[in-house]
């Protein structure tokens, strides 16, 4: 079965420090894979997607994330973290195989950013 | 674009009301899901909507729960004869699976709290 494991569920960084969020995923085929992030009380905004190609992508906000096949990990990052970004960041893969099955997600990460 | 709308933001019943949320998600999207997440978890996957037809439901939708789409528009989820478990945050998400590279846009969600 699919299924997403997100390591740390909460990390410290300071302001200004570089961040990388762990994701793995469990999927038998090429998997379709996306980041979340919610602030409390906030529904879900999309940082990034990777559906195919390059394995690097970018998204909003200055974040990253890279797939590697390998190690079935899809980690986010950010170089420098800013107190904006303190919320909670959810891994994802989609269900069939594509962007139109419904969405499986990790337990998050809680970020708290030090001043 | 005004993004998916849920209704009501915050509910608050006693145990064994039946409760109803809306959720009216972008204008042309055709794919509606909702999702459930509870405290210090991910949301997880309740049901989805492809126009007005329910397509898939999961084990987590159990008798009390029903979904609807009656004119392939907005969404409702009913629960009726509620219990301390439902106590979560409801999540709506909309898509248009014409295009595959689109990802699913969530709403703020209804945070429903059971007493």
């Amino acid at each position: 079965a699919q299924s997403v494991t997100q390591p740390d569920i909460h990390i410290t960084v300071s302001e200004g420090a570089s961040l990388e969020l762990r994701c793995n995923y469990s999927y038998g085929a090429t998997p379709y894979l996306f980041w979340y992030v919610q602030s409390p009380g906030q529904g879900l905004q999309l940082l990034l997607k990777y559906f195919s190609g390059d394995t690097l992508v970018q998204g909003i906000k200055g974040f990253e994330a890279e797939f590697k096949r390998s190690q079935s990990s899809f980690n986010l990052r950010k170089p420098s973290v800013h107190w904006s970004d303190a919320a909670e960041y959810f891994c994802a893969v989609s269900n069939y195989g594509g962007s139109q099955g419904n969405l499986i997600f990790g337990k998050g990460t809680k970020l708290s950013v030090k001043p | 674009d005004t993004g998916v709308s849920q209704d009501p933001r915050h509910k608050i019943t006693k145990r064994g009301q039946n409760v109803t949320f809306r959720c009216d998600p972008i204008s042309e999207h055709n794919r509606l899901y909702w999702y459930r997440q509870t405290l210090g978890q991910g949301p997880e996957f309740l049901t989805y909507f492809q126009n007005e037809a329910q397509l898939e439901k999961s084990r987590l939708l159990s008798d009390r729960f029903s979904a609807e789409r009656p004119k392939g528009s907005f969404s409702t989820l009913e629960i009726q004869r509620t219990e301390q478990g439902d106590s979560a945050m409801y999540l709506c998400a909309s898509r248009d699976s014409y295009d595959s590279n689109q990802p699913q846009h969530f709403g703020d969600g209804t945070r429903l709290s059971i007493l």
